[in-house]
C-alpha cells in the first residue's frame, strides 16, 4: 500500500514569498489533515478535510494560509506571503473516517523561511 | 494552552532495559489516545493506542497505560532495542472530533548498547 505522498521535501524561501505544499494521501482516505510541527514541538493541526469539506481550520491563520482539496483526494496548502515564524515541517496526514483510526503520515516538507 | 503534556525533553536507556515515557493530559473530555514514533526525516508513525475505558493495552514489546484519574498514560517498551531510538508523541482526542489529534511536545528516547 502506497503511503502519503508529499512535496516538496525541501523549500527555502525570502520573507514575504508565497509557497505551495502538495500532498496525495493513501487511496481510499476521507479524511487528510495538514500539520505545522516547529522545531521542538508537537505538531499542530492547521487544517482537517473529510472528502473535500473542512471539518477544522480553527487554527489554520487564514490571512496568509489558505488550504484546498478540490476533488477529495490530492490537497495543496498555501502560504502567503510567508513570514519568518512560519519556518516549520509542514505534515499532512490522511485517515479513514471510522472512529478512532490513526492517521498515516507523509514524510513531510521542510520549510525554511530566510 | 498545551492540553497534551510530555514534561520529559529526553530520555536515554540501556539496551535490554525498560524505558517509560510519560504523558499528562488537561482536557477530561479526551477519550482516545496514541502514540506515534518519529524518526529524523520522517513523518511520524502510528504505535499504539488506548481508549478511554481501558487501562491498558499490550502490543509486543510495547504497552500502554492509562490513568484517568491522574489524567496520566505512559509507554512501556519493554526490552528497549537501540532501533527504539526516535522522538515519542504522545496524542489525544475527543468524541467531538474523533479525528482530530492534539499532540504533546515529543520525547526524546536514545538507547545505547
Amino acid at each position: 500500500e502506497a503511503g502519503v505522498a508529499q512535496s516538496p521535501r525541501y523549500k527555502i524561501i525570502e520573507k514575504r514569498q508565497s509557497v505551495a505544499f502538495w500532498c496525495n494521501p493513501i487511496s481510499g482516505h476521507a479524511t487528510l489533515y495538514w500539520y505545522q510541527q516547529i522545531l521542538g514541538q508537537g505538531p499542530k493541526l492547521l487544517i482537517q478535510f473529510q472528502n473535500n469539506g473542512v471539518v477544522d481550520d480553527s487554527q489554520l491563520p487564514k490571512d496568509r494560509f489558505s488550504a484546498e482539496r478540490l476533488k477529495g483526494v490530492d490537497s495543496t496548502l498555501k502560504i502567503q506571503p510567508a513570514k519568518l515564524e512560519d519556518s516549520a515541517v509542514y505534515l499532512c496526514a490522511s485517515s479513514l473516517t471510522t472512529m478512532n483510526t490513526e492517521a498515516f503520515f507523509g514524510q513531510g516538507t521542510r520549510l525554511t523561511v530566510v | 494552552d498545551q492540553q497534551v503534556k510530555q514534561n520529559s525533553p529526553s530520555l536515554s536507556v540501556q539496551e535490554g532495559r525498560i524505558s517509560i515515557l510519560n504523558c499528562d493530559y488537561t482536557n477530561s473530555m479526551f477519550d482516545y489516545f496514541l502514540w506515534y514514533k518519529k524518526y529524523p526525516a520522517e513523518g511520524p508513525t502510528f504505535l499504539i493506542s488506548i481508549s478511554s475505558i481501558k487501562d491498558k493495552n499490550e502490543d509486543g514489546r510495547f504497552t500502554v497505560f492509562l490513568n484517568k484519574s491522574a489524567k496520566h498514560l505512559s509507554l512501556h517498551i519493554v526490552p528497549s532495542q537501540p532501533g527504539d531510538s526516535a522522538v515519542y508523541f504522545c496524542a489525544a482526542s475527543s468524541p467531538y472530533n474523533t479525528d482530530k489529534l492534539i499532540f504533546g511536545t515529543g520525547t526524546r528516547l536514545q538507547v545505547f548498547p
